[in-house]
């Protein structure tokens, strides 16, 4: 099946900084490539994603970039706030004998300092 | 429009007991799924359907049953309940074809 591998596991960075996160991928096949964001305590929920077409796509200060020949994506947030404090997971989209399934990778927690 | 929901929110059981936990949606989507998230851990699948009467293994099934017998529910189901099923339990649901998984407001339960 999938394995979906994600780093780092943990990233401090310090406000108004970038801050980057990476998700290899087994399956050439998955075609789907959602970002979710959870706050403590909170559900996941979508932030922003891609599909095997696109190479990059980006929303006001998130970005995420697609490289199908080297199975990897990442997310890039920009001009970091203490608001985007969260754990982020990465996820791969591929078909099963029954239809599509999300794998996800093991979460980083984002730290934005003041 | 709810979205998903899942009830209990909080259960404590007892080794051996039993439970089900519930999953609704009510946007008429065709896939739904449950995972289990381990304290600081990502999200582990431990089954999925694609419709109803239709349910599959995820990654991490023993222990866990699931039914599909309507498009809008997708109940769990833990028999003998074991210290290692204690994690915080998510419903989502999604269509078909890669699309936005919604998910519930999770299940934390503990097992002692």
């Amino acid at each position: 099946g999938e394995n979906v591998e994600q780093h780092p596991s943990t990233l401090s960075v310090q406000e108004g900084d970038s801050a980057v996160i990476k998700c290899t991928y087994s399956d050439s096949a998955s075609n789907y490539f959602p970002w979710y964001k959870q706050e403590l305590g909170k559900r996941p929920q979508l932030i922003i994603d891609i599909r095997s077409n696109v190479g990059e796509k980006k929303d006001q200060r998130i970005a995420v970039t697609l490289n199908k020949t080297a199975k990897h994506f990442s997310l890039h947030i920009t001009e970091t706030q203490p608001e985007d404090s969260a754990v982020y997971f990465c996820a791969a989209s591929t078909r099963s004998n029954a239809g599509n399934m999300l794998t996800f990778g093991g979460g980083t927690r984002l730290m934005v300092k003041p | 429009n709810a979205g998903v929901t899942q009830t209990p929110k909080f259960r404590i059981l007892k080794i051996g007991q039993s439970m089900t936990l519930q999953c609704t949606q009510d946007m008429n989507h065709n896939y739904m799924y449950w995972y289990r998230q381990d304290p600081g851990m990502g999200l582990k699948l431990i089954y999925y359907s694609v419709g109803a009467g239709i349910t599959d293994k995820g990654e991490v099934p023993n222990g866990y049953n699931v039914s599909r017998s309507t498009t809008e529910d997708f109940p769990l189901r833990l028999e003998l309940a074991a210290p290692s099923q204690t994690s915080v339990y998510f419903c989502a649901s999604s269509f078909p074809g890669g699309t936005e998984a919604f998910f519930g407001q999770g299940t934390r339960l503990t097992v002692v």
